[in-house]
């Protein structure tokens, strides 16, 4: 079952500009990952936010998370064309899932030089 | 990638035959996955084991096979009961703090 939902499916940007990825999901969680998977390669993590936080920063990556709404979003600031990737959430229901992470379906982002 | 390695990278299969696919971590994590990914799509979870010896069945469980008898290793059947195995497998291992670590795939094609 997938638990998480990305918004918009694809996005394609000019190089500077900012991106924002959407995830929504159905059942409370413990926490929510974000990943990014390279064309035929594995997934990266690239940051988890818990239940109790509210907005998390690495690097040029920002997460926020609103348990109330069920929804987080992840933004890319000043993208280069180096972060074209699908970027795919993940939640963690924690003991009632088995401890064990349902993904999205994944946001294709074309970053254009 | 990481600490934890799938072979092969690309693999083959013929109608009524069953392949294994390999997965090996050096991190020391108790919990391992493997998960299933098609066309455009996110990951679907197949099995996974959080200790050595035990395993559970995730959402898509069926015409597959694992076995978890050492730590490092969690191999994945896919047996002939897996009537559409074209796919890409991702195995990933967590040590819970971080998220999870994943291998490089496998392409797996019926021919």
């Amino acid at each position: 079952s997938q638990q998480g939902e990305e918004d918009p499916q694809a996005l394609s940007i000019q190089e500077g500009e900012n991106a924002t990825m959407n995830c929504s999901y159905k059942t409370s969680i413990n926490n929510l990952q974000w990943y990014r998977q390279n064309s035929g390669r594995g997934l990266v993590h690239l940051i988890l936010i818990r239940s109790n936080e509210r907005e998390k920063h690495s690097g040029r990556l920002r997460v926020t998370l609103d348990t109330s709404k069920k929804s987080s979003s992840l933004l890319i600031t000043a993208s280069r064309a180096a972060d074209t990737a699908s970027y795919f959430c993940a939640t963690d229901a924690g003991e009632t899932s088995g401890s064990r992470l349902t993904f999205g379906e994944g946001t294709q982002l074309t970053v254009n030089p | 990638d990481g600490g934890i390695t799938q072979s092969p990278k690309y693999l083959f299969r013929k109608e009524g035959q069953n392949v294994t696919l390999s997965c090996e971590q050096n991190l020391n994590h108790d919990a391992m996955y493997w998960y299933r990914q098609d066309p455009g799509q996110g990951l679907r979870l197949i099995y996974y084991s959080q200790i050595v010896n035990d395993f559970q069945k995730g959402d898509i469980a069926e015409g597959y096979s694992v076995s978890r008898e050492k730590k490092e290793s969690f191999p994945l059947t896919v047996t002939s009961a897996q009537k559409n195995p074209t796919a890409f497998y991702l195995c990933a291992t967590t040590g819970w703090t971080y998220g999870y670590t994943f291998g490089s795939g496998t392409r797996l094609t019926v021919v």
